[in-house]
């Protein structure tokens, strides 16, 4: 069956750089898009990037210049890295699949403070 | 950039009750919308993906409909395993979420 796992650490120190990984199963990463959703405590969702089944990306515009998106289809992960962190970037970090986001990964809390 | 604006963003209705939940766009997105529920503490989940299609495995209650810039979800018979917030999402130019609208029994 189709899963995602993002996986990461819990804290990061301001002006630090994040770097998540989404681990999925149940579907190539050649076949179907992934892209990274995050949630600020309490309040709502934002998309923030995505990488295609050919290898290409597409960044919210408002993060582009501090975030990246990559993959390695053999192990079948997805990687998120975003440098600069604020204490505003404090959220649940969520991957999810395809262009309808159809299935989603349980989500991990990343808290920026120092 | 699309702005969308989901109302209201609390909703309380009673058990049975025909629910309405808005969501309008500042432009139009050719009928490019999905519908998640977010209940606490979970991950979002599709209901409606290009505004009318009904995910698998969601119950028929759940409907959506719209064109343009005005788009709706529709829970024919509230039940309360169904409170829970609900986000619209626009995908026509870039990618954006509503604010939500969060589903409470009264």
């Amino acid at each position: 069956q189709v899963q995602l796992k993002e996986s990461g650490p819990g804290l990061v120190q301001p002006s630090q750089t994040l770097s998540l990984t989404c681990t999925v199963s149940g579907f190539s990463l050649t076949s179907k898009s992934v892209s990274w959703v995050r949630q600020p405590p309490g309040k709502g969702l934002e998309w923030m990037g995505a990488i295609w089944s050919g290898g290409s990306t597409d960044y919210n515009s408002a993060l582009k210049s501090r975030l990246s998106i990559s993959r390695d289809t053999s192990k079948s992960q997805v990687f998120l890295k975003m440098n600069s962190l604020q204490t505003e970037d404090t959220a649940i970090y969520f991957c999810t699949r395809n262009n309808y986001f159809d299935y989603w990964g349980q989500g991990v809390m990343v808290t920026v403070s120092s | 950039d699309i702005q969308m604006t989901q109302s209201p963003s609390l909703l309380s209705a009673s058990v049975g009750d025909r629910v309405t939940l808005n969501c309008k766009t500042s432009q139009n997105i050719n009928k490019n919308l999905n519908w998640y529920q977010q209940q606490l503490g979970e991950a979002p989940k599709l209901l409606i993906y290009y505004t009318n299609n009904l995910q698998t495995g969601i119950p028929s209650r759940f409907s959506g409909s719209g064109s343009g810039t005005d788009y709706t979800l529709t829970i024919s018979s509230l039940q309360p395993e169904d409170v829970a917030t609900y986000f619209c999402f626009q995908y026509n130019s870039g990618n954006t979420f509503g604010a939500g609208t969060k589903l409470e029994l009264k």
